[in-house]
C-alpha cells in the first residue's frame, strides 16, 4: 500500500529537548515536504526536498532542521522545542519531474511541547 | 499576508443537496489548484485539482470552478452525503510544479442526514 508514515504519532515532551519526527514513504517520490497545521492557520510549509540532498526552507522554517541522506526518508528534528512549536505536523511526498500530480499525506504528528 | 483565503470557517448543508466550498487568492502568480478534504485524526487526501487553462473540472459528484479573473474557484459537491463531512482545504501553487502549496484555513463542512 503506498502510504507516507510518520512517528511518533503523539509526543509530549519538555522545552529544550531535542526531538526528532520521522517521515517514510514508500513511493519512490523525490520530492519531500513537512507543514505544521495551526487553528486558524491552515497548513504553513515548513520545509522542503526535491531530491536526496537537496532541501530549501519553506514558509515558517525558525527552529527547525531537516536532512535528506535517503529517498524515502526526511526526519523534521526540533534541536531546542519551544512551547510555540506545540503543533500539529504533516509530512507529505510526490513524484517530481510531473506536473499537476497532487502532494500525499501522512496521518500527522501531534507535538505539545511542555 | 494571505494569499489563499477561505472566508468561510463552517458551513452545514442537508444530505442530498449541494454544497458549495469558497476559495479566493490574490496571487496572480498561482496556475494549479487543488482542494483537499480532511478527516479528524488523519492527513489531508487529496480530492480534486484545476490547472489555470481551464474554468472547470469534474469528478464524480465533485466539479471545481476556476474563475481567474475574479481570481475565485469553488467546489460544489451534488449530492452532498454525511461521508462529505471533513474539513475542506484549497491550496495553490505556481508554475504546476505543485512543489510549494499555499493552503487556505480550511471550511468544515457539515453534512446533516
Amino acid at each position: 500500500e503506498a502510504q507516507v508514515t510518520q512517528n511518533p504519532r503523539y509526543l509530549i515532551t519538555v522545552t529544550g529537548k531535542k526531538l526528532t519526527v520521522t517521515c517514510s514513504q514508500n513511493m519512490n517520490h523525490e520530492y519531500m515536504s513537512w507543514y505544521r497545521q495551526d487553528p486558524g492557520l491552515g497548513l504553513r510549509q515548513i520545509y522542503y526536498s526535491m531530491n536526496v540532498e537537496v532541501t530549501d526552507k519553506g514558509d515558517v522554517p525558525e527552529g527547525y532542521k531537516v536532512s535528506r541522506k535517503e529517498k524515502r526518508n526526511f526526519p523534521l528534528i526540533l534541536e531546542s522545542p519551544s512551547p510555540n512549536q506545540t503543533s500539529l505536523y504533516f509530512c507529505a511526498s510526490r513524484r517530481s519531474g510531473q506536473d499537476y500530480q497532487p502532494q500525499h499525506f501522512g496521518d500527522g504528528t501531534r507535538l505539545s511541547i511542555l | 499576508d494571505q494569499q489563499v483565503k477561505q472566508n468561510s470557517p463552517s458551513l452545514s448543508v442537508q444530505e442530498g443537496r449541494i454544497s458549495i466550498l469558497n476559495c479566493d487568492y490574490t496571487n496572480s502568480m498561482f496556475d494549479y489548484f487543488l482542494w483537499y478534504k480532511k478527516y479528524p485524526a488523519e492527513g489531508p487526501t487529496f480530492l480534486i485539482s484545476i490547472s489555470s487553462i481551464k474554468d472547470k473540472n469534474e469528478d464524480g459528484r465533485f466539479t471545481v470552478f476556476l474563475n481567474k479573473s475574479a481570481k475565485h474557484l469553488s467546489l460544489h459537491i451534488v449530492p452532498s452525503q454525511p461521508g462529505d463531512s471533513a474539513v475542506y482545504f484549497c491550496a495553490a501553487s505556481v508554475g504546476g510544479s505543485n512543489y510549494k502549496l499555499t493552503f487556505g484555513k480550511g471550511t468544515l463542512l457539515t453534512v446533516n442526514p
